[in-house]
């Protein structure tokens, strides 16, 4: 079945540190590829997106490559701030239904 | 602000009592999704609907049912409330069951 896998938290990083939370699915044919962000007392937001393989989403300062031959999604920033503490879902989307992650928690202490 | 509103933003019940949670969905979008998210369960997909008829059932249970109405808002009842309903819902929208979700606020859910 189709299914979403990502790294367990809590993840707890250094102001600037290099961030990576690792991303991979299960899911037939070609579905989207999607990073949410939830902040303390809010509902998600959509951070990026990848729609097709090799496509590479961006957004404030956060990347992720939708990799088909890997069938990874894997979320990066290369100097994380305080403010970027929050949980981190990965999504995909076959079509039919939507598909979450159970959520990574980053905690970025200055 | 993603433009999906709910309603009430909090709600407290007791055991038993049956409630109504409301959701608009942004502006020219078709479909509405339900989640219930818990401290142990993590977000668990509920229900789906699309431009008024139902399309897709996750995690839910016999006791809540949902509906999308013509103007394209959405409730979700729930009934006979226990205290494991205790949860945070969220509603989320799309253009279509293709792209990507913009989620409400949520609704805060305390049953004592």
């Amino acid at each position: 079945g189709n299914s979403v896998t990502q790294m367990e938290g809590p993840v707890t990083l250094s102001e600037e540190a290099f961030l990576t939370i690792n991303c991979t699915y299960t899911a037939t044919g070609y579905p989207s590829l999607f990073w949410y962000v939830q902040y303390p007392g809010e509902g998600l937001q959509l951070l990026l997106k990848a729609t097709k393989a090799d496509d590479k989403g961006s957004n404030k300062g956060f990347e992720a490559t939708y990799r088909k031959e890997t069938t990874s999604f894997h979320l990066e920033k290369g100097s994380v701030q305080v403010s970027d503490s929050a949980v981190y879902f990965c999504a995909l989307n076959t079509g039919n239904q939507f598909y979450f992650g159970t959520g990574t928690s980053l905690t970025v202490i200055p | 602000d993603s433009g999906v509103t709910q309603t009430p933003k909090h709600l407290i019940t007791a055991t038993g009592q049956r409630v109504t949670l409301r959701c608009s969905p942004r502006s020219g979008d078709l479909s509405v999704y339900w989640y219930q998210q818990s401290l142990d369960q993590g977000l668990q997909f509920l229900i789906q609907y699309y431009n008024g008829e139902e399309r897709a059932k996750g995690n839910i249970l016999e006791r809540f049912s949902a509906q999308q109405f013509p103007d394209l808002h959405s409730e979700l009842n729930l009934s006979s409330l226990e205290l494991g309903d205790s949860a945070l819902y969220f509603c989320a929208s799309s253009v279509d069951v293709y792209r990507e979700q913009y989620f409400g606020p949520g609704t805060r859910l305390t049953v004592t």
